[in-house]
């Protein structure tokens, strides 16, 4: 069963605008990881954020964990259109077994 | 740098046939996985094996049977293909820890008619 899900499942924008997605999950977690999936491509992992962290940067992606709203945020700033990809949120399956599990990811379209 | 290898990266069967799709990693990893990604369904695990020598179902595994060849080698065979099972299948290598980044492969495109 998916324990992760993405929010907006589309979303356009405009070169140079900031772009944010959301990630809902329903049990406790001690990491989140994002993923991005370019077209034709497997998924490729962007950033960790553990459980006891709030916030973490890479480059122009900032992550938030807020594991009272069992949510976290993907901002990707100053979008370029080498962003248009689809991103999906990765978390433990419930039981804590290791196995990642996805939800069904946004699809982000930059426009150039 | 391979990574996660995987072949074919596109198959068309017609129903019943059968096929083993292959998946190879370098990266001396303990977990692999095999996952099917349909669209607005995102990805579905199928089977994983958390260390050679073991494996066991995810969340879609009927249809589908796996084999841990060794520690590099992790196949997915369809004994009798039938059109639901067309899909793009992804498959996932883990060091073993919660805390490291799943790699994947690029897929393998199957369209079974």
């Amino acid at each position: 069963s998916q324990q992760g899900e993405e929010d907006p499942q589309a979303l356009s924008i405009q070169e140079g605008e900031n772009a944010t997605m959301n990630c809902s999950y329903k049990t406790s977690i001690n990491n989140l990881q994002w993923y991005r999936q370019n077209s034709g491509r497997g998924l490729v992992h962007l950033i960790l954020i553990r459980s006891n962290e709030r916030e973490k940067h890479s480059g122009r992606l900032r992550v938030t964990l807020d594991t009272s709203k069992k949510s976290s945020s993907l901002l990707i700033t100053a979008s370029r259109a080498a962003d248009t990809a689809s991103y999906f949120c990765a978390t433990p399956a419930s039981g804590g077994s290791y196995i990642p599990t996805f939800g069904r990811g946004t699809s982000l379209i930059v426009h150039p | 740098n391979a990574g996660v290898t995987q072949t074919p990266k596109f198959q068309v069967l017609k129903t019943g046939q059968s096929m083993t799709l292959q998946c190879a990693q370098d990266m001396n990893h303990n977990s692999m996985y095999w996952y099917r990604q349909d669209p607005g369904m995102g990805l579905r695990l199928i089977y994983y094996s958390a260390s050679e020598g073991t494996t066991d179902k995810g969340e879609v595994p009927n249809g589908y049977n796996v084999s841990r060849l060794n520690k590099r080698e992790f196949s997915l065979r369809l004994e009798s293909a039938a059109p639901s099972q067309t899909s793009v299948y992804f498959c996932a290598s883990l060091q073993g820890s919660t805390n490291q980044p799943q790699h994947f492969g690029d897929g393998t495109r199957l369209s079974i008619l």
